[in-house]
Parts: C-alpha cells; structure tokens; sequence
C-alpha cells in the first residue's frame, strides 16, 4: 500500500498567524483528502485534491480559509489560515489506493 | 452523516475473538462495508471491506448478512495493541466514494 509522509507531526502556533501542512506519497495517486478532527471527535472531510484542478470543499469549508495545493501526483498542502484556538485539531491527509483510503500519520495542531 | 450505528465501546480479554457490531440498515445494493481502526493519536488504518461476501484477511473476518442491513468485524484473537477505535463506513458510490466517519465503537482489550 502507498506509504504517507505527513509533516509537520505537531505544531503550536500563535492565534492570527497561519500554517501549511504538507503531504508526501511515495506513488502517484489521483486523489488526495484532507481530514479534520477535533478533540474526542471523529474525523470530518475538509476537501478533495485532484492533480491539475481546483479541490472541491465539504460542507462548512471554504478555500479562503483551508487553501489547498496540488501542483503533482504525489504532494499536496494545506494551509490553515487566520488560525484561532477552533482550530486546534488533528489534520490528516489520506490517498484513494486501489479500493481503498490510506492515511499519513497526521498533524497535531494546538493554536494558543 | 454516517450510515451506520455502532456501540460506544467494548471489552474484550486478551487472546479471545473480539466481535464488533455494526448496523447499516439503508446501505443500498452498489455500497461496500468498510472498517478502519484509529489507534490513539495515529491516523486511520485500514482492516477490511467487503459488498455481500464474507471476507478474510491476515488482520480480521468481516461476516456481512444476507440482507446485507449490519455486519460484524471478527478480531480472532485479540491482543493489547488492537486497544483502537474501530470504525465501520458504507462507502458511499462503491469503491470510489467518500468515507463518512461516524463516532466508532472504542475496543478496549484487557489482559
């Protein structure tokens, strides 16, 4: 199964300021995810990242706050912008391989 | 939301089958059962999935009614590191659709 770098595995960020999270694959896959989960909570899709095209954003995300990139097939990032202590969470990326999610190891957010 | 409805939480005592319920009454005919686990602080692993067969593999059992409206993930013998939450998912749209979370049922493996 593909093989997930996520980075950075833990920050602590100041409230107002921003921070990109990066998502390495070793194989090229066509669509990446990104997740969200909040403390004791279960993980909630934020958006969809497809190589070449705009990602496509879950209900109750919008770009301006959670941009998105994917400039190939094996990397994406996720800025979380304009950070407040809500945003305190775990992110995680994922990859469609074969019929099946797998999940980089995730990035502990705590906003102070 | 989720599709299916799973219990809170278990017990299980180590080195005996660990049997996880799930229901999913609404599934519909192109859907397949998904399980995961979350390990604490580890993103999601995958166990097993299946559309109306019973599955095995070196992790688990996935038994899958006829009806196909629940099923249950068989850990045959279970060990302290299956301690996890483990969640069950009707993927929506067959093998390429989204995977909708719900809250899990936390399995705690005692010694």
């Amino acid at each position: 199964s593909a093989v997930i770098s996520q980075k950075p595995s833990r920050d602590i960020c100041q409230r107002g300021t921003s921070l990109t999270i990066q998502c390495q694959v070793d194989s090229q896959v066509t669509m990446m995810f990104w997740y969200r989960q909040q403390p004791g909570q279960s993980l909630t899709l934020i958006a969809t990242a497809n190589q070449g095209s705009e990602a496509t954003y879950e209900s109750g995300f919008v770009i301006d706050k959670f941009p998105i990139s994917r400039p190939n097939l094996t990397f994406s990032t996720l800025t979380v912008s304009n950070m407040s202590p809500e945003d305190s969470s775990i992110y995680l990326c994922s990859v469609e391989d074969r019929d099946r999610e797998t999940f980089g190891s995730g990035t502990r957010l705590t906003v102070v | 939301d989720a599709k299916t409805t799973q219990p809170t939480s278990m017990d299980c005592a180590e080195g005996r089958a660990a049997n996880l319920p799930c229901n999913h009454s609404t599934i519909s005919g192109n859907e397949y059962v998904y399980w995961y686990r979350q390990i604490h602080s580890q993103g999601p692993q995958y166990i097993i999935h299946g559309l109306k067969n019973n599955e095995t593999n070196e992790m688990a059992s996935l038994i899958i009614t006829e009806d196909r409206k629940s099923s249950t993930l068989i850990l045959p013998h279970a060990t302290l590191r299956d301690t996890a939450v483990y969640y069950c998912i009707v993927r929506v749209g067959g093998s390429q659709g989204n995977l909708i979370f719900g809250k899990g049922t936390k399995l705690s493996v005692k010694p």
